[in-house]
């Protein structure tokens, strides 16, 4: 299946650990994202990568790093993560740098820290 | 800067019925404007999008969107809901260049019996 895939799903993790999660898509395209959706279901951009080069960094904690090995895959890193980070995080692919034709996404990994 | 407003947090419609999710927006220049779908528990799929010619766009599931500049507003529409399309409902503006996709806050979407 052409997709974008996340895992995990769901990550449960204490304050204070280190955690990745880990993004491929098969699309072909030159462009992934991160997303961050809080619990209202607000959705805000913290990353997007084109070819392995970042090109957006929203003003996002540092101890949170994207990681882009090739323009399939665009791994998130967090360290020490805190309570305020538990969300659903999302990766997103688009075809071209801007995006026009609309992104794709993932189904989302579910970060609760306790 | 680019930013959406989605007026309406909930909307409950009975099943059958027409439906109508309203999305204001802000921008600079003529707008790339999308519509997202999520189901619970899943990710976002796309809907539909608007970048230029007919204001009158037609998506997937039965879902069209009429842009208007004058009002600045791009709503989804759909004549008659089925109990599955119950979902939360997220326009975009955007992106163009190095901007973002900027997504509303969202419309949930309950169908009633």
């Amino acid at each position: 299946d052409t997709a974008v895939s996340q895992t995990p799903k769901y990550l449960v993790t204490q304050m204070g650990n280190d955690k990745s999660i880990k993004c491929e898509q098969n699309l072909g395209h030159d462009t992934m994202y991160w997303y961050k959706q809080d619990s209202k279901k607000f959705l805000k951009i913290m990353f997007s990568y084109n070819n392995k080069e970042l090109i957006i960094n929203e003003t996002v904690p540092n101890r949170f790093s994207p990681k882009s090995p090739d323009k399939a895959h665009l791994n998130l890193h967090i360290n020490s993560l805190e309570l305020g980070d538990s969300a659903v995080y999302f990766c997103a692919s688009s075809l071209e740098s801007d995006g026009v034709s609309g992104y794709t996404f993932g189904s989302g990994t579910r970060l609760t820290v306790v | 800067a680019q930013s959406v407003t989605q007026p309406d947090i909930h909307i409950t419609v009975s099943e059958g019925a027409s439906l109508e999710l309203r999305c204001n927006y802000s921008y600079g220049a003529t707008p790339y404007l999308f519509w997202y779908v999520q189901s619970p528990g899943q990710g976002l799929q796309l809907l539909l999008k608007y970048f230029s010619g007919d204001t009158l766009v037609q998506g997937i599931k039965g879902f069209e969107a009429e842009f208007k500049r004058s009002q600045s507003s791009f709503n989804l529409r759909k004549p008659s809901v089925h109990w599955s399309d119950a979902a939360e409902y997220f326009c975009a503006v955007g992106p163009f260049g190095n901007e973002k996709l900027t997504f509303g806050t969202g419309t949930r979407l309950t169908i009633i019996p």
